[in-house]
């Protein structure tokens, strides 16, 4: 089983669609969670850190489920340019190191 | 702030050649850099972490003599690919921990590597 997993998608949702992603990940002791964006040929960029509270962030909510350890991606009201790999991020507990998952693909469609 | 410069941004060489892949922290100090590379449609790879002052850690697989990796000042890592062949042709993309925060880390604009 990967340490962290995803839909490869890909995702594609009309503008003006809601979408959600899930990531699930498999180390219990992960501490830190993150959402990346990608685009194509590109670095990835911070989209929004996970915490356990919850986090919007505009049209973006990201929450976190430690019991179930999966952590989720809502993007609400999509643009053309949302398209785009999302991929989500875990840090365990006393390393840095981040550990990707394979990232989710949307295409949001005129 | 917390940009991390990555050059060069792409490079074609000969097989057997070797190559040199810079990433500078422009406004703070690193002293943790990790390297990745990525094939097409495919998710980064950690290879290495890169510490100031000290040897690298390499991932499981990843060859050391092959990637070597210098991290000699606080702004600055390398990575050579050493006696390059075509398999060795990816996305390498550098990233850095911004000391005392909390705000992820923030990566270099990659190096498309291709060997010919």
């Amino acid at each position: 089983r990967k340490e962290v997993e995803q839909d490869p998608g890909p995702f594609n949702v009309p503008e003006g669609a809601t979408v959600a992603f899930n990531c699930t990940y498999s180390n219990s002791a992960s501490q830190s969670f993150f959402w990346y964006r990608q685009d194509c040929r590109k670095e990835p960029k911070l989209l929004m850190s996970v915490y356990s509270s919850g986090n919007e962030d505009g049209r973006f909510t990201a929450q976190l489920n430690r019991a179930s350890q999966y952590i989720s991606l809502l993007i609400r009201d999509s643009k053309l340019s949302d398209s785009a790999t999302y991929l989500c991020v875990v840090i365990e507990r006393g390393t840095y190191k981040y550990i990707f998952g394979t990232g989710t693909r949307l295409k949001v469609l005129a | 702030g917390a940009v991390v410069s990555q050059h060069p941004s792409r490079v074609i060489c000969k097989s057997g050649t070797s190559v040199k892949i810079e990433c500078r922290s422009l406004d703070f100090q690193a002293t943790t850099m990790f390297w990745y590379r990525q094939f097409p449609k495919k998710s980064l790879m950690l290879m290495a972490t890169s510490n100031e002052g000290s040897k690298a850690t390499y991932e499981q697989g990843v060859e050391k003599d092959k990637f070597l990796i210098n991290h000699a000042s606080l702004t600055l890592s390398t990575l050579t690919v050493t006696s390059a062949h075509p398999e060795d042709s990816s996305f390498y993309i550098c990233s850095a921990r911004v000391q005392l925060t909390n705000y992820g880390y923030t990566f270099g604009s990659g190096t498309r590597l291709t060997v010919v």
